[in-house]
């Protein structure tokens, strides 16, 4: 089955303990992205990758690593996490072909990891 | 600058009632635009895309929009809304670097 899959789904953590949150996608994608969704701010984007070993800042990157080592895979890092970071998280994957979303393509989002920052 | 605005932040609706749900972009690249819908519980899912051609595009569930690019819309409509299309709906732009909306909360009334 095609998806994306996310790990963990829930976690609540402390502020300034590193966590990752994984992301991996079967559909040979070579475009990901990360989401945050916050009540009345809808879905911002954080980091997204064109294709492997290239990524861009979204609208929010402040306080989240990625990394892009292999086409299916696309982990979001927060190295110190804060309460204000207390979101939930999508990634999604898109585009197929020579050119991600050169038409761009539709978005296949990840079931959401809720993520608590006591 | 980029950005998508929905102008409805909820709305409350009757089964059986017609729906539109306005979407305004501003947006300097290619113009590709989508309609996601997050049914409660669950992640996004596309409703439907347009990226050119005919600017009436009709998607699943009954749901269509219309990209009129003189006023930078992509309304979506629904003739006759049932209870299942209780959900909130996101407006989405762009290419490289898709936007979303912030979305609009949908309650049907059964």
């Amino acid at each position: 089955e095609a998806q994306v899959t996310q790990n963990p789904r829930y976690l609540i953590t402390v502020t300034g303990k590193k966590l990752t949150v994984t992301c991996s996608q079967n559909m040979n994608h070579e475009y990901m992205s990360w989401y945050r969704q916050d009540p009345g701010l809808g879905l911002r984007q954080i980091y997204y990758s064109m294709n492997v070993e290239v990524t861009d800042k979204g609208d929010v990157p402040e306080g989240y690593k990625v990394s892009r080592k292999e086409k299916r895979n696309f982990p979001l890092i927060l190295e110190s996490p804060s309460p204000n970071q207390t979101s939930l998280y999508f990634c999604a994957s898109g585009g197929e072909g020579t050119r991600a979303l050169s038409r761009a393509n539709v978005l296949t989002f990840g079931a959401g990891s809720r993520l608590t920052v006591l | 600058a980029q950005s998508v605005s929905q102008h409805n932040h909820h709305v409350i609706l009757s089964e059986a009632a017609s729906l539109e749900l306005g979407c305004n972009y501003s947006y300097g690249g290619t113009v590709n635009l989508f309609w996601y819908v997050q049914y409660p519980g669950q992640h996004l899912q596309l409703l439907l895309k347009y990226f050119s051609g005919d600017p009436l595009v009709k998607g699943i569930k009954g749901f269509e929009a219309e990209f009129i690019k003189s006023k930078f819309s992509f309304n979506l409509r629904k003739p006759s809304v049932q209870w299942s299309d209780t959900a909130e709906y996101f407006c989405a732009v762009g290419d490289d670097k898709i936007i979303f909306g912030k979305g609009t909360r949908l309650h049907i009334l059964p």
